[in-house]
């Protein structure tokens, strides 16, 4: 497809579970960054990957969450042993690095953990 | 830490009427700044973008005013109408090509 892709869509987990979160970037794109925004709430700054450089983790809020990009493509969030807390929209963006620089979001990831 | 501040979190709005939304930002390297839309359910979008070597770029009824020494930029709405209803996003572009956001405010405008 030519936009961002989330899967899932939607995810209902068990406290205590851990979950993972997919990210399709848009091809040739190599910056790719996540973000949790909660209801009503703005957008919570997660992780930023870009090439080949180490990635800008400062926004993690815990050790329980993790992310990777493989082959400088697709990324996987992970959260471990979720709380409620948890429960957000987790949004994946992806850019060039040159020109203007304009991120294109996917639809999100809501996360309810019951 | 780079931040980007934005103001206010909430505004309301009559029909017709001028939407103002503002940001700040610390960092002088910044050298793009975007606004990005988002309506529920969707993933924020961007709407207008400024460099800083200009200080107004008009789209239709949306504007971006920049005032480089006080390091503030803010979006208008002119003739705002119930479908502009959104929260809108401010962002300011780095050195690393990284988009640092603000918090969003949340506009409702009112028929």
């Amino acid at each position: 497809g030519a936009g961002v892709s989330q899967s899932p869509s939607n995810k209902v987990t068990e406290k205590g579970k851990d979950v993972e979160l997919r990210c399709d970037p848009i091809s040739g794109h190599t910056a790719l960054y996540w973000y949790r925004q909660s209801l009503g709430q703005g957008l919570e700054f997660l992780i930023y990957f870009q090439g080949n450089s180490a990635p800008d983790k400062s926004g993690l809020p815990s050790d329980r969450f993790s992310a990777e990009r493989t082959g400088g493509s697709v990324s996987t969030l992970t959260i471990q042993r979720t709380q409620q807390e948890d429960s957000a929209v987790y949004l994946c963006a992806s850019s060039t690095n040159m020109g203007d620089t304009e991120a294109f979001f996917g639809q999100g990831t809501r996360l309810t953990v019951v | 830490q780079q931040q980007v501040k934005q103001s206010p979190q909430s505004l309301i709005v009559q029909k017709g009427g001028i939407s103002i939304i503002n940001c700040a930002y610390e960092n002088t390297a910044f050298d793009y700044f975007p606004w990005y839309q988002q309506f529920p359910g969707k993933g924020p979008a961007l709407l207008i973008a400024i460099r800083p070597d200009v200080s107004e770029k008009k789209e239709g009824r949306f504007t971006i005013s920049f005032n480089k020494s006080a390091k503030q930029f803010s979006l208008h709405i002119m003739d705002s109408q119930p479908g502009d209803s959104a929260t809108y996003f401010c962002a300011s572009r780095g050195s690393n090509y990284k988009l640092t956001f603000g918090k969003g405010t949340l506009l409702t405008v009112n028929p």
